[in-house]
């Protein structure tokens, strides 16, 4: 059974830097992309990143564009966003999620998310 | 990003058939299709369909789902209680090269 685990939210200032993290097990790792999807309080699903198997190829929401690194270890199963300059609207639980395929078809496992609170 | 479109919510009798929907363009629905996912409060989001009406295993025949044009359609028969949740449709825009998702919408079975 393929599994995702997140870890790594918390409480930031504005400003702030914060690193996620998502442990995959039940899986080939490299040969999937791998992406971060977030929601905000009583809000929907907005995708922030994906990245391809390799690590090789990423791709970004013009939102987190610049302030926002996803990158991957594949020798470790886990994949990881960098969030620097955060702000209030970015408040969220964080999910990471497998891709079926990059660029295309749907994400078919979930973590269970990781809460990120930015604020003063 | 622009997203894709989705009604906010529909209600629907036990036992009756709801019918989902959701409208992109020729980048992303268009192209590829779409995928839909179901989110019960305070859970992850679950994957139903995608490309269309590829069903992942282990989920019921009673979530179909299809395609015409630049709308994709979620269709559930025999509404039950546990259908009550709130359905995303997801797609990836060739144009963009990002993951674009609809607004959901809440189902609420009366």
């Amino acid at each position: 059974e393929v599994q995702l685990l997140e870890a790594g939210g918390g409480l930031v200032q504005p400003g702030g830097s914060l690193r996620l993290s998502c442990a995959a097990s039940g899986l080939i790792f490299h040969n999937y992309a791998m992406s971060w999807v977030r929601q905000a309080p009583g809000k929907g699903l907005d995708w922030v990143s994906t990245i391809s198997g390799s690590g090789g190829s990423t791709y970004y929401a013009e939102s987190v564009k610049g302030r926002f690194t996803i990158s991957r270890d594949n020798s470790r199963n886990t994949l990881f966003l960098q969030m620097n300059s955060l702000r209030a609207e970015d408040t969220a639980v964080y999910y990471c999620a497998k891709d079926q395929v990059l660029g295309h078809y749907g994400l078919d496992v979930w973590g269970q998310g990781t809460t990120v609170t930015v604020s003063s | 990003q622009a997203g894709l479109t989705q009604p906010p919510s529909v209600s629907k009798g036990l036992r009756q058939t709801a019918t989902l929907t959701c409208t992109g363009n020729s980048n992303n629905v268009g192209y590829q299709g779409a995928a839909w996912l179901q989110q019960h409060q305070g859970r992850p989001p679950k994957l139903l369909s995608y490309r269309n009406n590829n069903r992942p295993s282990g989920i019921s025949e009673r979530f179909s789902a299809s395609r015409s044009g630049n709308t994709a359609s979620l269709t559930i028969t025999g509404l039950q209680p546990e259908d009550e949740a709130d359905y995303y449709c997801s797609a990836w825009d060739n144009s963009l090269s990002a993951r674009v998702f609809g607004g959901g919408t809440k189902l609420t079975v009366l």
